[in-house]
């Protein structure tokens, strides 16, 4: 079973700065992807990545895929309230269609 | 074009009973997939159907059901409810293959009192 553990769980910030959560697991996907989740709503893709090592940016987030495809971070810099939310991070086996999502981090930032 | 509709939003359900959940997807999409959220666990994968025909499932009893119509709206089934399945559920849906995106709906959130 693939399992991918999120940290922190829980992290409340002010608005301006930065900050990092990690998704780690001892198993190899073939692709990695984040969400955002807000209450009430499912979740929004915001990157996938599959290749090892990759960097992709989307406006002040920085998503990274480990060298070895087992771990991913997503950094966000100069955080606003508006980035508040559970972000949640999916990772599929190759040739799977099964995601296995991790626990989630649940961002409060406040102005 | 529309997003991935689910109905009902809210259910309250006792024990015992059962509960049918549906999920419309976006249009030209035939892969149908639902997932179970809840806090403790977070987000667990329940099955996937493409054109009518389940194509993975994941580790739930078989009080767990569902199926797919051959407009690709599902539906999924819980029967003899116990409180532990009161949980959010979301229904994706993707075009078919493995690399589509998958577009999440807005989830029902069932309560079992």
């Amino acid at each position: 079973t693939q399992l991918l553990e999120q940290s922190p769980q829980f992290l409340s910030i002010q608005e301006g700065e930065n900050l990092t959560v990690y998704c780690n697991s001892s198993s190899v996907f073939s692709s990695l992807q984040w969400y955002r989740q807000e209450p009430g709503e499912g979740p929004v893709l915001l990157v996938t990545v599959v290749t090892g090592g990759e960097v992709k940016k989307l406006k002040r987030l920085t998503f990274q895929f480990g060298d070895a495809r087992k771990d991913s971070s997503l950094h966000i810099t100069a955080a606003q309230p508006g980035d508040t939310g559970l972000y949640l991070c999916a990772g599929s086996g190759a040739g799977s269609y099964q995601l296995t999502f991790g626990k989630g981090t649940k961002l409060s930032v406040i102005p | 074009k529309a997003g991935v509709t689910q109905t009902p939003r809210y259910l309250i359900k006792t024990r015992g009973q059962q509960v049918t959940l549906s999920c419309s997807p976006i249009s030209g999409h035939r892969s149908v997939s639902w997932y179970q959220q809840t806090p403790g666990q977070g987000l667990q994968f329940l099955f996937e159907y493409f054109s009518e025909t389940q194509r993975n499932k994941g580790n739930f009893p078989g009080r767990f059901s569902g199926r797919q119509f051959s407009n690709s709206r599902s539906e999924m089934n819980v029967s003899t409810l116990e409180l532990g399945d009161s949980a959010l559920y979301l229904c994706a849906s993707r075009v078919a293959g493995v690399r589509d995106t998958q577009y999440f709906g807005p989830g029902t959130r069932l309560t079992v009192l």
